[in-house]
């Protein structure tokens, strides 16, 4: 257990639903991160948010992504009108943001889209 | 932009064997390198890291060693378990705050 939580493990939709992620990071860490990994490839970067920014987004991230830290604690990510190719684990980690920052990984939401 | 390019797998050996999985990138500037392990069910857990050129990491009796002249991050271990089966994630870290991670090398390890 690395410390980050994320909500649900798996969620299967269907195509043209909303859905909607939580990660809960590691309470003092001020950066969170948000990836989405495909069968067979890395982890992709989304976005990032220090505190409750959101510092940086991916053009990745269309705009049926939204992604929220709303008190700097935990985070959502909202996926829109999903898609087929939507399908994807999605990860979250927390790191402290300084220069030696090490990042801790959640186990992942693994998204269906039927 | 930054990338890292990582030896395809699957990769699978014998209990004891030597393993070396290879890993090159490209950035711009002097990136901090990393390899990360998912093993099944789990999540990404960094394994080791180096944050400049001759650097050599270690954990688990991994090791990698950042060569900046050939831009070049190879995970290296002298006698391989049954439980270093994972997935193996060469990663990235350069001026831009995020990692940017390889496809992953699956290695799977025979009694």
């Amino acid at each position: 257990d690395t410390g980050v939580s994320q909500d649900p493990r798996h969620k299967i939709t269907k195509r043209g639903q909303n859905v909607t992620f939580r990660c809960d990071p590691i309470s003092e860490h001020n950066r969170l991160y948000w990836y989405r990994q495909t069968l067979g490839q890395g982890p992709e970067f989304l976005t990032y948010f220090q505190n409750e920014a959101q510092l940086e987004k991916s053009r990745l991230l269309s705009d049926r992504f939204s992604a929220e830290r709303p008190k700097g604690s935990f985070s959502t990510l909202e996926i829109q009108r999903t898609e087929q190719g939507d399908s994807a684990m999605y990860l979250c980690a927390s790191g402290t943001g300084d220069s030696r920052e090490k990042l801790f990984f959640g186990s992942g939401t693994q998204l269906s889209v039927l | 932009g930054d990338s890292v390019t990582q030896m395809e797998g699957p990769v699978t050996l014998s209990e004891e064997a030597f393993l070396t999985i290879n890993c090159t990138y490209t950035a711009t500037g002097y990136p901090s390198l990393f390899w990360y392990v998912q093993y099944p069910g789990e999540g990404l857990q960094l394994l080791l890291k180096a944050t400049k050129a001759d650097d050599k990491g270690s954990n688990k009796g991994f090791e990698a060693t950042y060569r900046k002249e050939t831009t070049s991050f190879h995970l290296e271990k002298g006698s391989v378990q049954v439980s270093d089966s994972a997935v193996y994630f060469c990663a990235l870290r350069g001026g831009a705050q995020k990692l940017v991670f390889g496809q992953g090398t699956r290695l799977t390890i025979n009694p």
